[in-house]
């Protein structure tokens, strides 16, 4: 089946400690992103990708990093200089032709304590 | 750099009625994307409609229509025949603007709409 993958569904972590979230995608897509989302609240993207070996920084960067280093994969860190990194991650992609909607994971929720 | 507002927090309709969803954007860049997702409490992300700042007519799909007017920079969402499962979060995103490239995808805050029986 053709997706995106996000793994874990649910984590949990310490304070202090790095995370790294999983998203995988089988789409062929050239684009990537990560969005957070807080409850209540809409998305606000963290990073994108174009390309391989390439991203740029969202609205809402600083704690996180990421990595492009294969088409189908994108990790986001969420470094211990998060303040506040409890919320729903959101993994998505873009074809970068024809197509003109993002196609989303199913989002892995991080909690923090 | 680009910018997405959506000024209802929350929204009721009756089921059967028809309702509009607001949302106004800011970009001086003449190419640009809008869309439309819904987010029902399963957190799922469903794709709605898509409106490209060069199309001449108004994008409908089903029961949703997207409104929009170039000129106010406003691309509002209207659904008819609201249903029960319509019950969820929307929101507006745009692809493109000032800075970041025509790959970057930005929303708004999103409208919590509630469908009454």
């Amino acid at each position: 089946d053709g997706g995106i993958t996000q793994s874990p569904k649910y984590l949990f972590r310490k304070e202090g400690q790095n995370v790294t979230l999983s998203c995988e995608q089988n789409l062929n897509h050239d684009a990537m992103y990560w969005y957070r989302q807080d409850p209540g609240q809409g998305l606000r993207l963290i990073y994108y990708s174009q390309i391989v070996n390439d991203f740029q920084k969202g609205d809402i960067a600083e704690g996180y990093s990421v990595s492009r280093e294969k088409k189908e994969s994108f990790p986001l860190t969420v470094t211990s200089a998060q303040k506040n990194p409890t919320a729903f991650y959101l993994c998505a992609t873009l074809s970068g032709t024809g197509g003109y909607e993002q196609y989303f994971g199913p989002g892995t929720r991080l909690t923090v304590t | 750099a680009q910018k997405i507002t959506q000024t209802q927090p929350g929204m009721f309709v009756q089921e059967k009625e028809a309702v509009t969803l607001d949302c106004t954007y800011d970009t001086s860049d003449p190419s640009y994307g809008l869309f439309w997702y819904k987010q029902p409490s399963s957190g799922e992300m469903i794709f709605l409609i898509y409106q490209g700042s060069y199309d001449q007519q108004n994008a409908t799909e089903g029961r949703y229509s997207l409104n929009f007017q170039k000129a106010r920079k406003s691309a509002n969402l209207v659904i008819s025949a609201s249903q029960l499962g319509d019950s969820a979060m929307y929101f507006c995103a745009m692809r493109g603007g000032n800075s970041g490239g025509y790959q970057k995808v930005t929303f708004g805050t999103g409208t919590k709409l509630q469908v009454i029986p």
